[in-house]
């Protein structure tokens, strides 16, 4: 049974570029959060996708925006790309009709802002 | 939104058993107590949930008093490999509600 995966594993871009992130998450989970982990910090929430719509946002600007397709894997987009960007982005599944059932984390897409 | 308190790091030698106690004053009536532990460069995972007095698995042990305001992840006789860092959650247990992290404890287990 594979669980979350993530692509890429490592990302370097300069300033005011766009950069996309993937997740597939865990076979049965219906639910995409994407959290970001500055380094020394815990990871913030940034947005859940469910129904292929964003049902809850965190305090993350415009620029971070995503999309969820009916294979229930995910994208992450960040658009002009700020140094205090450069984080561990982490995606993480859920099943929606399984409402105790935790969240599964991905290894994460460590992103490098020059 | 319940807000954690836990120490920033410790250190403790192979075998020993480990407590690291996190402070919740706020945490609501409906709240479960998570821990999650992650290790560096890999994404945080799911350690053990309790509501009151005591739950323990295969892992951990998790003792909570009866007025909630904190909580106690207990491991038995660490070894090297549990050097992780290690978050303690406040939240209902929908596993669709946003998880809200702290700084977590950075433990260091000594040969």
């Amino acid at each position: 049974d594979a669980g979350v995966t993530q692509s890429p594993t490592h990302l370097i871009k300069t300033r005011g570029q766009q950069v996309t992130l993937r997740c597939s998450p865990k076979s049965g989970h219906d639910t995409v959060s994407w959290y970001q982990q500055a380094l020394g910090q815990g990871p913030q929430f940034i947005f859940q996708y469910y129904e292929e719509e964003e049902r809850q946002r965190g305090n993350f600007p415009d620029r971070f925006s995503g999309h969820q397709f009916p294979n229930y894997s995910s994208e992450l987009n960040v658009n002009a790309l700020l140094l205090g960007d450069s984080a561990l982005y982490l995606c993480a599944s859920s099943p929606r009709d399984r409402l105790q059932e935790t969240q599964y984390f991905g290894p994460g897409t460590r992103l490098l802002v020059l | 939104l319940a807000k954690t308190t836990q120490p920033i790091s410790m250190d403790s030698y192979e075998g020993q058993e480990v407590n690291i106690t996190c402070s919740h004053n706020n945490i609501a009536t409906n709240d479960y107590i998570t821990w999650y532990q992650q290790f560096p460069s890999q994404g945080p995972r799911f350690i053990i949930q309790g509501y009151k007095t005591k739950v323990t698995n295969e892992v951990a042990s998790l003792f909570i008093p009866a007025d909630r305001k904190s909580s106690t992840l207990s491991l038995p006789r660490v070894s090297l490999s549990d050097t992780a860092v290690y978050y303690c959650l406040v939240g209902d247990d929908s596993g669709n509600t946003p998880l809200v992290f702290g700084k977590g404890t950075r433990l260091s287990v000594i040969a």
